[in-house]
């Protein structure tokens, strides 16, 4: 079926440098592509998100890239520090085409580990 | 204060007993949704909702049942709780799944033990 896969499903980096994360997606009628961060203990929370009439959005340290020929999308986070630790959850749109709906689903989560 | 409440917070209880887990929003959101996270598997889809009377099944529907009757609520049910849906289970809302001024707002979750 349809579905969202993210990669990798832990990352470890040395604070400051960079950290990415990659997911791809089947519908090829999706076109948003947010990424929620879950600190330990919280609910996720949107950090940034891309349509898919653009390439690539930036928000201080954080951009996505999407690459829709390939159907996948990344989080770019530069200049790592410890409170970027967090599980990471790309997600996507994906139409049910025999009712017409459409449901938002969820990569399995990255978990991020920021060492000082 | 826009919103998503869930309760309760913390649950546990006997195989075989039925529960509710209430969901309630404030900010007029069409979308609704309930999920489950469990370690390794990331958040998994229940059940969810485009609108009152409009549900559907997710990706992990069995065991469970869900109602959208009014707009701000949207209860998941367990008729009949097995060891297996022990997990954390967020409520979610938004205007549309694919609206970007419109992310999903998550409720605190509910941590839920079948013993």
């Amino acid at each position: 079926g349809e579905n969202v896969e993210q990669h990798p499903s832990t990352l470890s980096v040395q604070e400051g440098d960079s950290a990415v994360i990659k997911c791809t997606y089947s519908d090829s009628a999706s076109n948003y592509f947010p990424w929620y961060k879950q600190e330990l203990g919280k609910r996720p929370q949107l950090i940034i998100d891309i349509r898919s009439n653009v390439g690539e959005k930036k928000d201080q340290r954080i951009a996505v890239t999407l690459n829709k020929t390939a159907k996948h999308f990344s989080l770019h986070i530069t200049e790592t520090q410890p409170e970027d630790s967090a599980v990471y959850f790309c997600a996507a749109p994906i139409w049910i085409s025999n009712f017409g709906n459409e449901k938002l689903t969820f990569g399995t989560g990255t978990r991020l580990t920021i060492i000082p | 204060e826009a919103q998503v409440t869930q309760n309760p917070r913390y649950l546990i209880t006997v195989t075989g007993k039925k529960l509710t887990v209430t969901c309630s929003q404030n900010m007029n959101h069409e979308y609704m949704s309930w999920y489950r996270q469990d370690p390794g598997l990331g958040l998994r889809q229940i059940y969810y909702s485009m609108n009152v009377e409009v549900t559907d099944k997710g990706d992990v529907p069995e065991g469970y049942k869900v109602s959208r009757k009014e707009k701000r609520n949207f209860p998941l049910i367990l008729e009949s709780p097995s060891p297996n849906q022990t997990s954390l289970y967020f409520c979610a809302s938004s205007l549309s799944p694919n609206r970007a001024d419109s992310p999903l707002h998550f409720g605190n979750g509910t941590r839920l033990t079948v013993t």
